[in-house]
């Protein structure tokens, strides 16, 4: 089956610095990426949809200038949090798909922000 | 909006017990519906799925049908596992071109099976 991963795992960061996380689909070519996230006991909440090539469409309530996402290659799209705070802590995930089809997900970032 | 409700958990069950995660949804138009598992420690995959009206999605021994009439996709499986024990998330997904195919997910229903 389609197999998508995220690197790194969990992450450690300071307060203030920026962290970025990728996500590649290893064996075919996704148009389209989602990122979520996820809060302890609550459902994935997605923040942007990027496909390959132009910019990221954005959740409402989602700051763009504060989770940059680039969609670079057909296999790979980049979240960075940037200037990291604590309320930024938080298990991210995402998916890759071809159009309409069925979505594949990473195993999700743990993120922690001290 | 579009929205998904599931049963709130934890749900604990013996082994070879009968199993049922109650899902609604409220959506406009004709969504597809889907049953996404999360087992320890690993991603979403995909369980089952049903695009229309009446269809019953079946993988692994679960099942879930599609009914349009009482706006559910309710997920039972006859005869759980211990290695059934993960995280379900019942999820929709508008159909219309507009939409670029984004989920919804229910807040998810952790099933723990014991020997």
């Amino acid at each position: 089956g389609a197999v998508v991963s995220q690197h790194p795992s969990r992450v450690i960061c300071k307060s203030g610095t920026s962290v970025k996380i990728e996500c590649r689909s290893l064996d075919f070519q996704a148009t389209t990426m989602f990122w979520y996230r996820q809060f302890p006991k609550k459902s994935l909440m997605l923040m942007a949809t990027s496909n390959e090539g132009s910019k990221a469409t954005y959740e409402q309530g989602v700051e763009k200038d504060k989770f940059l996402i680039n969609h670079a290659s057909l296999t790979l799209s980049t979240l960075t949090v940037t200037s990291a705070h604590p309320e930024d802590s938080s298990f991210y995930i995402c998916s890759a798909g071809q159009g309409a089809e069925t979505q594949y997900f990473g195993p999700g970032t743990r993120l922690l922000v001290l | 909006g579009n929205s998904v409700t599931q049963m709130e958990g934890p749900v604990t069950l013996s082994e070879e017990a009968f199993l049922t995660i109650n899902c609604t949804y409220t959506a406009t138009g004709y969504p597809s519906l889907f049953w996404y598992v999360q087992y320890p420690g690993e991603g979403l995959q995909l369980l089952l799925k049903a695009t229309k009206a009446d269809d019953k999605g079946s993988n692994k021994g679960f099942e879930a049908t599609y009914r349009k009439e009482t706006t559910s996709f309710h997920l039972e499986k006859g005869s759980v596992q211990v290695s059934d024990s993960a995280v379900y998330f019942c999820a929709l997904r508008e159909n219309s071109g507009g939409s670029n195919y984004k989920l919804t997910f229910g807040k998810g229903t952790l099933l723990t099976v014991n020997p």
